[in-house]
């Protein structure tokens, strides 16, 4: 059974930084394409960003560009992103989700981030 | 950026009734599209994909069809545990993609 298991959300003052976890079991990373996508009630789901397999091409979402990293460690089953210069407008509940077979078919149970002072 | 509009935002329906849902993308996704289903405090569970393949173990009263712009989901026989939110997802440039803004289903 696929699951993925989050965690590293919470609260975090505008500006600050935070890392978000994904842990997978049931399937085995190394093969499969990872991506981040949020969901805020005012743009609602949002594509963020994208990883190889590899770890080798990676994709961002413009809002994201430039204050973001996604990560991965195959050998943990574990993929990451790396948040910074958090603002008002990245609040919202993170998944992880994955591609075995097509679109975005498993996704982690979400974690929340707000960024408020 | 593709832009993804969902119709209606509401649908209201009855248990056993037939519920069609629509989705339209501002230039074509080719068959790029899929379906998903979310209830409260629950992650989006993929439907369908390619416009028209079910996912594994979704149920056959769910169904997809359209290419091009204008997409439609069906509910032949709407059950209790269908009452959600639905949204459309459109991945013609992939991985980026864009969400429709969701169709509730509701008694």
């Amino acid at each position: 059974e696929v699951q993925m298991e989050q965690s590293g959300g919470g609260l975090i003052q505008p500006g600050g930084s935070l890392r978000l976890s994904c842990e997978v079991s049931g399937f085995t990373l190394s093969g499969y394409e990872m991506h981040w996508v949020r969901q805020t009630p005012v743009k609602g789901l949002e594509w963020l960003s994208s990883i190889s397999s590899t770890g080798k091409t990676i994709y961002y979402a413009d809002s994201l560009k430039g204050r973001s990293t996604f990560s991965r460690d195959n050998a943990k089953s574990s993929v990451f992103l790396q948040m910074h210069s958090l603002r008002d407008e990245d609040t919202g509940i993170y998944y992880c989700a994955t591609t075995i077979i097509d679109a975005f078919d498993f996704w982690g149970q979400g974690t929340t981030v707000t960024v408020s002072s | 950026e593709i832009v993804m509009t969902q119709s209606p935002v509401t649908l209201s329906v009855s248990p056993g009734e037939r519920a069609t849902l629509s989705c339209t993308a501002s230039q074509s996704v080719s068959s790029n599209l899929a379906w998903y289903q979310q209830k409260p405090g629950q992650p989006p569970r993929l439907l369908i994909y390619g416009a028209s393949t079910r996912a594994p173990n979704i149920p056959a009263r769910f169904s997809g069809s359209g290419s091009g712009t204008e997409f439609t989901l069906t509910i032949s026989s709407l059950q209790s545990e269908d009452f959600a939110v639905y949204y459309c997802h459109q991945y013609f440039n992939w991985p980026r993609g864009t969400f429709g803004p969701g169709t509730k289903v509701d008694l």
